[in-house]
């Protein structure tokens, strides 16, 4: 167990809907980053998020957002989906933001379908 | 741009024997090269790190990696291989700087035959 938590485990919906992934750092740290994992692209970094601010930013689309609450934990909210768009999607998290760098601890991943 | 290429997608080898599994890194400078290993339907784990130093680092269950800057190559071996060996292993290289983001390399998957 990472110490990194996020829910749900799995999503299931149609296309042009809207969800929400959430993701809960481990204790003590302060840097949450989203990463897509699919079958044609791999593992890709999205997104990273340093206490509160955005610190670095990836292949993310524009229908894709992400925030990270004065309590540490982030969401990531995905819009108007298509099929593509299904993947695996993991949290990771670190104490620190940048170098020195430090280890990410990952989250267990939230599977989202699209239909 | 940083890149991690993983040439074997996918590796088979008999239980106990060795195993090495190859990546290759661009980076202009030295950099943060990681390990980390995903068994079905689990997030990623750490294995090993190299930021500087000696370039043989010792992980976790055994395996150990050897940074070679002439080569640009992180290779992950482990002597004797076990059936729970059996997952997908990625290579990641880290930036220095302002971030810490991770990009990954396309993954190796590893079979072990009994």
């Amino acid at each position: 167990d990472s110490g990194v938590t996020q829910t749900p485990k799995h999503l299931i919906t149609a296309t042009g809907q809207r969800v929400t992934l959430r993701c809960s750092p481990r204790s003590g740290d302060l840097s949450v980053y989203w990463y897509q994992q699919s079958l044609d692209q791999g593992l890709q970094f999205l997104i990273q998020y340093y206490n509160g601010e955005e610190r670095a930013k990836g292949n993310i689309l524009e229908r894709f957002s992400a925030q990270q609450f004065p309590d540490l934990h982030s969401e990531l909210n995905l819009s108007s989906l298509e099929l593509g768009d299904s993947a695996l999607y993991f949290c990771a998290s670190s104490v620190g933001g940048g170098s020195p760098i430090g280890e990410q601890f990952f989250g267990p991943g939230t599977r989202l379908t699209v239909l | 741009a940083q890149s991690v290429t993983q040439p074997d997608i996918h590796i088979t080898v008999s239980e106990g024997a060795s195993l090495e599994l190859r990546c290759n890194y661009s980076y202009g400078a030295t950099p943060y090269l990681f390990w980390y290993v995903q068994s079905p339907g689990q997030g990623l784990q750490l294995l090993l790190k190299y930021f500087s130093g000696d370039t043989l680092v010792q992980g976790i269950k055994g395996f150990e990696a050897e940074f070679k800057r002439s080569q640009s190559s992180f290779n992950l071996r482990k002597p004797s291989v076990h059936w729970s060996d059996a997952a997908e292993y990625f290579c990641a290289v880290g930036a220095r700087g302002a971030t810490n983001k991770l990009i990954f390399g396309t993954g190796t998957l590893l079979a072990v035959q009994p």
